[in-house]
């Protein structure tokens, strides 16, 4: 079974631009959840979505949103960039978004804001 | 706020001998806990996990103890591998209709021959 994909890996972008990031999740997993993670800040919460519904949301600002699929594909979008937000974008998914099921993780995709 | 502390930021352990990670939280709501692993360009990897109602969970060479009257959880690895050298991270969740991760802010274990 193929595991969580995002793309891009890597991502160069400048500050006022804005940013697109995708994962597939593994097949048959309808949740997908993403993380920012951050050398100042750590591994943070930023939404889940259960099929194409955003059911829960972290504390990041409104630039930051995504949305679902049918497929159970995720992207993730944010507006207007800034310097702060250069980090690893992880994304996760899960059967149920429940726990005790096992949330896997993608391989992120770094992003750079200059 | 900081729910979850690893106050241990690393940890060298020699191969063969026991690793001792530790986790320290505040939040007494917490329902399930778990440890996942992360090596550089990857994303992390569940290890092994534990609900509030045990104290203990085992899994190979991995043990969770879990000690809610203290709010600590430990990850013990026994016997220690080189390829166990990673960063490990402690993570929470609040509630079972859930499964956001709040994560603490990991240690990193180097294990030497």
């Amino acid at each position: 079974k193929a595991g969580v994909t995002q793309t891009p890996r890597y991502l160069i972008k400048t500050r006022g631009q804005q940013v697109t990031l995708s994962c597939s999740p593994i097949s048959g997993h309808r949740s997908v959840s993403w993380y920012q993670q951050t050398p100042g800040q750590g591994l943070q919460f930023l939404f889940e979505y259960f099929s194409e519904t955003q059911r829960n949301k972290g504390n990041f600002p409104g630039r930051f949103s995504g949305r679902q699929f049918s497929n159970s594909r995720s992207e993730m979008n944010v507006s207007t960039l800034e310097l702060g937000d250069s980090a690893l974008y992880l994304c996760a998914s899960s059967f149920r978004g429940r726990a005790p099921d096992t949330q896997y993780f993608g391989p992120g995709t770094r992003l750079t804001v200059l | 706020d900081q729910q979850v502390k690893q106050n241990s930021p690393s940890l060298s352990v020699q191969e063969g001998r026991i690793s001792i990670l530790n986790c320290d939280y505040t939040n007494s709501m917490f329902d399930y806990f778990l440890w996942y692993k992360k090596y550089p360009a990857e994303g992390p990897t569940f290890l092994i996990s534990i609900s509030s109602i045990k104290d203990k969970n085992e899994d190979g060479r991995f043990t969770v103890f879990l000690n809610k009257s203290a709010k600590h959880l430990s990850l013990h690895i026994v016997p220690s591998q080189p390829g166990d050298s990673a960063v490990y991270f402690c993570a929470f969740i609040r509630g079972y209709n859930t499964d956001k991760l709040i994560f603490g802010t990991g240690t990193r274990l180097q294990v030497f021959p």
